[in-house]
């Protein structure tokens, strides 16, 4: 079962922020909340992680609420680099040696309008 | 330039062939994981390797296998090859052996199956 919700598609106007969200509803109290983004033709590209508290970076930000339930991340003035697929991921448990692994959704496919 | 280097970029090859991928890590880094991306599958996680080590098993396919050697470089080794296994094959690498350590993906190897 998908451990994340995104919508399938989002459309943002060049220069305005961008907010795109993700409900995680089954998170649990250790699980980091992860963002990667895959532009066309290119592999995923790592944007930003958080547990609880809100994050920054230079990319991004990410907006956690405070049930840990769901996260927004924000790209503050999107360009048209930023059209992707952005996904929100938390981790996974698999067997072998026993450990957590990300395991990708469908995501959200941003589209930048110029 | 993700530092994560995957060779060949592209790979043609008939049903019932071997082929192997190889993967070079980013400097500094001991884990190394393998996905597959299908236009149908979105980004499965195949298989990762920690210093040299076996660490976790996703849905990795019994005709496949991997290994990575004492230089941290690491090969998938696919076998009998079908029409299905045509996709995306990326490398991932990080410094540690968990989730919580960013992942940098190479730009991935397109295999195609005729």
């Amino acid at each position: 079962d998908a451990k994340t919700t995104q919508p399938n598609s989002m459309e943002s106007n060049e220069e305005e922020p961008v907010h795109l969200p993700c409900n995680h509803s089954t998170i649990s109290g250790t699980d980091y909340i992860h963002w990667y983004r895959q532009l066309p033709s290119q592999g995923p590209e790592y944007v930003i992680h958080g547990l609880t508290s809100n994050v920054n970076n230079r990319m991004a930000s990410l907006a956690i609420a405070e049930d840990r339930k769901s996260s927004t991340l924000i790209l503050h003035r999107a360009t048209l680099r930023d059209a992707a697929v952005y996904y929100c991921i938390l981790r996974d448990f698999y067997s072998g040696a026993g450990s957590y692994q990300l395991t990708f959704g469908k995501g959200t496919k941003l589209s930048v309008i110029p | 330039d993700s530092g994560v280097t995957q060779t060949p970029k592209h790979l043609i090859t008939a049903t019932g062939q071997r082929v192997t991928l190889r993967c070079s890590p980013r400097s500094g880094d001991l884990s190394v994981y393998w996905y597959q991306q299908s236009l149908d599958q979105g980004l499965q996680f195949l298989i990762q390797y920690y210093n040299g080590e076996e660490r976790a098993k996703g849905n990795i396919l019994e005709r496949f296998s991997a290994q990575q050697f004492p230089d941290l470089h690491s090969e998938l080794n696919l076998s009998s090859l079908e029409l299905g296994d045509s996709a995306l094959y990326f490398c991932a690498s990080s410094v540690g052996p968990g989730e919580t350590y960013g992942y940098t993906f190479g730009s991935g190897t397109r295999l195609t199956v005729v």
